[in-house]
């Protein structure tokens, strides 16, 4: 079965620095990989997706995410964090092997951005 | 605009009662997804449909309901069975399976269901 795994349920950054949120997947098949924010108390905003035309996908907001086959990792990257970033960050997986048409997603990243 | 519609924002009830969410899309999506939301945790698949008259369980489903009479339409009803009811719904839709052509889904606000 596919899953995804978020290393870290917390991460701190300061404002101006890189944010680095990691994502790693499991699958046997090539996979849909995606990145969903979340403010709190609101629903899930698509910031990316993974669908194999490109191995860097650029997403809204100024993130962007690599997907690296070998290391089966999709991490989700912004170079310059912003206080209004801070929200939670959940990562996503589909594809063949999933049963129905289903998203499995990690545990979630809460980012916090210090001024 | 389009989009997907959840009511009420909250939602208060006493134990043993059934309870029912609403969840409206205007995305003309044929597939729809309830999901459940604990403090620390990912989401949770309690329903989902691909085409309307047509559900299938997912990882949560005891004490639940759904119908799909409209494509528009995928209320949940939360039962009296559920255990531990309290907690945050969100509802999604997507054009189609996620898993044959990448399709994103979409979210609605959620509703925050408190069960005393």
């Amino acid at each position: 079965a596919q899953s995804v795994t978020q290393l870290g349920s917390h991460v701190s950054v300061s404002e101006g620095a890189l944010v680095l949120l990691r994502c790693n997947y499991s699958s046997s098949v090539p996979p849909y990989l995606f990145w969903y924010v979340q403010y709190p108390n609101q629903g899930l905003q698509l910031l990316l997706k993974y669908t194999s035309a490109a191995t860097l996908v650029k997403g809204i907001n100024g993130f962007e995410a690599e997907f690296k086959k070998s290391e089966t990792s999709f991490h989700l990257t912004k170079p310059s964090a912003h206080m209004s970033d801070a929200a939670e960050y959940f990562c996503a997986v589909s594809g063949w092997e999933t049963s129905g048409s289903r998203l499995t997603f990690g545990e979630g990243t809460q980012l916090t951005v210090n001024p | 605009d389009g989009g997907i519609t959840q009511s009420p924002k909250y939602l208060f009830r006493k134990e043993g009662q059934n309870v029912t969410l609403s969840c409206e899309q205007n995305l003309n999506h044929d597939a729809m997804y309830w999901y459940r939301q604990d403090p620390g945790q990912g989401l949770r698949l309690i329903y989902y449909s691909q085409i309307v008259n047509d559900f299938q369980k997912g990882d949560i489903a005891e004490g639940y309901s759904v119908s799909r009479e409209k494509k528009e339409s995928f209320p949940l009803t939360v039962t009296s069975a559920q255990k531990n009811p309290t907690a945050f719904y969100l509802c999604a839709s997507s054009k189609g399976p996620p898993a044959n052509l990448g399709y994103e889904q979409y979210f609605g606000p959620g509703t925050r269901l408190t069960v005393t």
